[in-house]
């Protein structure tokens, strides 16, 4: 398997522009994890599903983001609109699940810049 | 909510020397406690996990510990070398439940 698969690795938008960020989660893992990484506070857990199932989005900074997951091979980050302080790498992982199985794999990010 | 405090943010030694990274965290029904390391331009990747019913785990080079008491892990790196140099992350979960994640600690490895 290749990984955790995300795209595009970096985006540069202007402010009050849409932005989408995709993932590919591992085959077979049933939870799905959207995180951010900045300087000042981590890494935060922004969302995450279940076999698909929005289970806790209580990470999810403001009403301009938003996250789907059609497919168990698909999933979206959105923003919009973006502002400035967006500005930071976003990670997908993925997990098994399970009580024995909370391994998460990561994908390589995407590095966000709102100017 | 959980919370995971990890020490020393940063940390400088000298090849072969040992590495030592503290974590604490505050809910006593976490039960995993995993540790990422994060390489520049890549996203986190798991090198060594416990559970709860365990008191230490090593693998090679890498050893972690639990004191579920005192609500505290560390990992341990022995005879360090320049490829570890890396951000190291613990983490905490109940399982099921998603992990929390310290704030990381960057860890420099000289020649």
């Amino acid at each position: 398997d290749a990984g955790v698969i995300q795209s595009p690795r970096h985006e540069v938008t202007e402010m009050g522009q849409e932005v989408t960020l995709r993932c590919k989660p591992i085959s077979g893992h049933d939870y799905l994890f959207w995180y951010r990484q900045t300087m000042m506070r981590g890494l935060e857990l922004l969302i995450y599903f279940n076999n698909n199932v929005p289970i806790d989005d209580s990470g999810m900074p403001e009403d301009r983001f938003s996250a789907k997951m059609p497919n168990a091979s698909f999933s979206t980050l959105k923003i919009q609109p973006s502002e400035p302080r967006d500005s930071a790498v976003y990670f997908c992982a993925s997990s098994p699940g399970g009580v024995r199985n909370t391994e998460a794999f990561f994908g390589q990010g995407t590095r966000l810049t709102v100017v | 909510g959980e919370n995971v405090e990890q020490h020393p943010s940063t940390l400088s030694v000298q090849e072969g020397d040992s590495a030592v990274i503290k974590c604490t965290y505050s809910d006593s029904a976490s039960n995993y406690f995993p540790w990422y390391k994060q390489e520049l331009g890549k996203g986190p990747q798991l090198i060594i996990d416990i559970r709860s019913n365990v008191g230490e785990k090593k693998d090679q080079r890498i050893a972690v510990t639990l004191n579920k008491t005192a609500k505290h892990f560390s990992l341990h790196i022995t005879e360090t070398q320049p490829e570890d140099s890396a951000v190291y992350f613990c983490a905490a979960s109940r399982g099921y439940s998603t992990l929390t994640f310290g704030k990381g600690t960057m860890l420099l490895v000289s020649p």
